[in-house]
């Protein structure tokens, strides 16, 4: 049981470069989220999933966009990435019991130059 | 709007000693998260707090929810070294996600 893993763990990218982020969770969750942690301001939601084939917005959507084709993935894309999105970013993935906890995968350090 | 707002923001304190970190939140909840982060590291889950008045309990950290103050409090028992980190508590404002404090860095001093 792997929990949540994400791909990459680090990258780099040049200003307006594209690229995709995996999250891959083993748990049959059904909701899936994406979050960007920057210093001092804790996490914050980016995009969230509460089934395959559904995605909504969180906090601070703008300059991504996600999928979630099948229940144990769900990616995150910037088309076009800016300086301002250099962070780390978590996915998490949680199931609707009472409890709803999240579980939080390894994260990705992103550094846009 | 949904706040959540810890304080203090950086604590430093000696082993052996106690102190609580507060978390306040802005408007009606009744799930209230807590977890720990190290360094460099992922968040782990440390308590998972449902009603008013619900108490738990692991080793030196104890966490409760006053759902009537918009209060939680993260009690730290004769701290060891091994608790330093940060610390986050995260509300669901029953909207299916949730919303973070900015965390409490913690540091022990032997």
């Amino acid at each position: 049981n792997a929990g949540v893993t994400q791909t990459p763990k680090f990258r780099v990218l040049k200003t307006g470069q594209s690229m995709t982020l995996l999250c891959a969770q083993d748990m049959n969750h059904e909701y899936m989220y994406w979050y960007r942690q920057d210093p001092g301001m804790g996490l914050r939601l980016i995009h969230y999933s509460v089934g395959e084939g559904t995605t909504a917005k969180g906090e601070v959507p703008d300059g991504y966009n996600v999928s979630r084709l099948k229940k144990q993935n769900f990616l995150l894309g910037l088309e076009s990435a800016a300086p301002s999105q250099t962070s780390v970013y978590f996915c998490a993935s949680s199931y609707p019991t009472t409890e709803y906890e999240q579980y939080f995968g390894p994260g990705t350090r992103l550094t846009v130059t | 709007e949904l706040k959540v707002e810890q304080n203090p923001l950086f604590l430093s304190m000696q082993e052996g000693k106690n102190y609580t970190i507060y978390c306040n939140y802005s408007t009606t909840s009744d799930r209230l998260y807590w977890y720990r982060q190290d360094p460099g590291k992922s968040l782990e889950s440390l308590f998972v707090l449902l009603s008013n008045g619900a108490v738990k309990q692991e080793g030196r950290l104890m966490a409760s929810l006053d759902t009537k103050a918009r209060l939680s409090t993260l009690h730290i028992t004769a701290a060891v070294h091994d608790l330093s980190a940060t610390y986050f508590c995260a509300v669901e404002f029953g909207n299916e996600k949730l919303t973070f404090g900015t965390g409490t860095r913690l540091t022990i001093i032997p």
